[in-house]
């Protein structure tokens, strides 16, 4: 049983194009996240939902849209990709925001966007 | 803004030495300091957290230093193996936003 799991886990396309990365949890976690790897490996965070809400967005370019039907999955769309998006993009989810809670992150697998 | 730096960038150590990665924050206010693993090709994973009520904590051959006046915390493993290898990350922050810091990539050799 994958508790995180993204698809696709490997993305090549043209710039200028968009594109959709999906996450799913089946931790039954209230938070998910996505980071973003640089070729650097440093991990940043672009966005938090908590139980389909929005509550943390790290400046990250308009391009970029985070959207959560359910508390159980997290999409990430990317319009007009350009060459700086190449990275790979970790799904992460945590237990119930506030409420005694370990804080750990469940990472998955990653997806690797490779920009043209 | 928040802030969380780490060193060193890369750390060679021979097999049953001990290695020792420090990281330095920015917010006063992050309460939750976790440690996660990344090996080559893979997803982090938590090794050892530390809360700011607690100055140290042990976990077999791991352990975490945290200095809360400082703003410094640290990651000490003994006896490492070949195994150990992998990127490291501290981070910093609360159990809603963590901060990462730049990684560390550990190298030990048998």
């Amino acid at each position: 049983d994958t508790a995180v799991s993204q698809t696709p886990k490997y993305l090549v396309t043209q710039m200028g194009n968009d594109k959709s990365i999906k996450c799913e949890q089946n931790l039954g976690h209230d938070t998910m996240y996505w980071y973003k790897q640089d070729s650097k490996k440093f991990l940043k965070i672009m966005f938090s939902y908590n139980n389909k809400e929005l509550i943390i967005n790290e400046t990250v370019p308009n391009r970029f849209s985070p959207k959560s039907p359910d508390k159980a999955h997290l999409n990430l769309h990317i319009n007009s990709l350009e060459l700086g998006d190449s990275a790979v993009y970790f799904c992460a989810s945590t237990p119930k925001r506030g409420r005694p809670n370990t804080g750990e992150l469940f990472f998955g697998e990653g997806s690797r966007l490779t920009v043209l | 803004g928040e802030n969380v730096e780490q060193h060193p960038s890369t750390l060679s150590v021979q097999e049953g030495d001990s290695a020792v990665i420090k990281c330095t924050y920015s917010d006063s206010a992050s309460n939750y300091f976790p440690w996660y693993k990344q090996e080559l090709g893979k997803r982090p994973q938590l090794i050892i957290d530390i809360r700011s009520n607690v100055g140290e904590k042990k976990d077999q051959r791991i352990a975490v230093t945290l200095n809360k006046t400082a703003k410094h915390f640290s990651l000490h493993i003994t006896e490492t193996q070949p195994e150990d290898s992998a990127v490291y990350f501290c981070a910093a922050g609360n159990t809603d936003k963590l901060i990462f810091g730049t990684g560390t990539r550990l190298q030990v050799f048998p």
